[in-house]
């Protein structure tokens, strides 16, 4: 795959485990997201990074800590989840969250499934 | 706070038929309307946007049409063809914030 990947595609983890979710863009980028996808729910953003600086974040449990190393790659630890979290999370880049051109490029996104 | 309001929540067609998806935003600062596609256990793909300062937009059997006064705007496909089953998403964003707020979504299902 080119473009935003994503791994693992599918984590089946218990409410006391500590796991990451990679994102990794190749498109040069200098923006990069994470979404929430549930069931019969519109994409929910959790954060949103600029130029590896967070400058949203929506409200999301503290349980899920974003970090932003460079431009190219976005994590998801995650850490004392509970059931309801389980969903598919998404990860877009975009060129940068200011510039004319918003189109945001999605990755194949993580299935997570909290027992 | 900024909400986006999707109808109908699933639509269903025969292939050939035309489709629309009709969207409402609460933010009159929108001015980015993006339509994204999602194939099922795929990932969301942009099929078409339009910018505030565009009324309608068009590209082959896809069309959008924005109303910026009564913060509407719809999506259109012409000629259906069952390839163009999916759940489709629209979203409103600020050009300055990055954020996109995204409908419920629609589920379109073309008959053949």
């Amino acid at each position: 795959e080119t473009g935003v990947t994503q791994t693992p595609r599918h984590l089946v983890m218990g409410m006391t485990n500590k796991k990451s979710l990679k994102c990794e863009q190749h498109l040069g980028h200098n923006a990069m997201y994470w979404y929430k996808q549930s069931a019969k729910k519109p994409l929910e953003l959790m954060f949103v990074y600029n130029f590896k600086e967070q400058t949203e974040n929506n409200s999301v449990p503290s349980r899920f800590s974003p970090e932003c190393p460079n431009s190219s790659h976005l994590f998801l630890h995650l850490h004392t989840l509970q059931p309801e979290d389980s969903a598919l999370y998404l990860c877009a880049s975009s060129q940068d969250r200011t510039s004319g051109s918003n189109e945001q490029f999605f990755g194949p996104g993580t299935r997570l499934t909290v027992l | 706070g900024e909400n986006v309001e999707q109808h109908p929540s699933t639509l269903s067609v025969q292939e050939g038929d035309s489709a629309v998806i009709k969207c409402t935003y609460s933010d009159s600062a929108s001015n980015y309307f993006p339509w994204y596609k999602q194939e099922l256990g795929k990932r969301p793909q942009l099929i078409i946007d339009i910018r505030s300062n565009v009324g309608e937009k068009k590209d082959q059997r896809i069309a959008v049409t924005l109303n910026k006064t009564a913060k509407h705007f719809s999506l259109h496909i012409t000629e259906t063809q069952p390839e163009d089953s999916a759940v489709y998403f629209c979203a409103a964003s600020k050009s300055n914030t990055g954020k996109l707020i995204f409908g419920q979504g629609t589920t379109l299902q073309v008959k053949p």
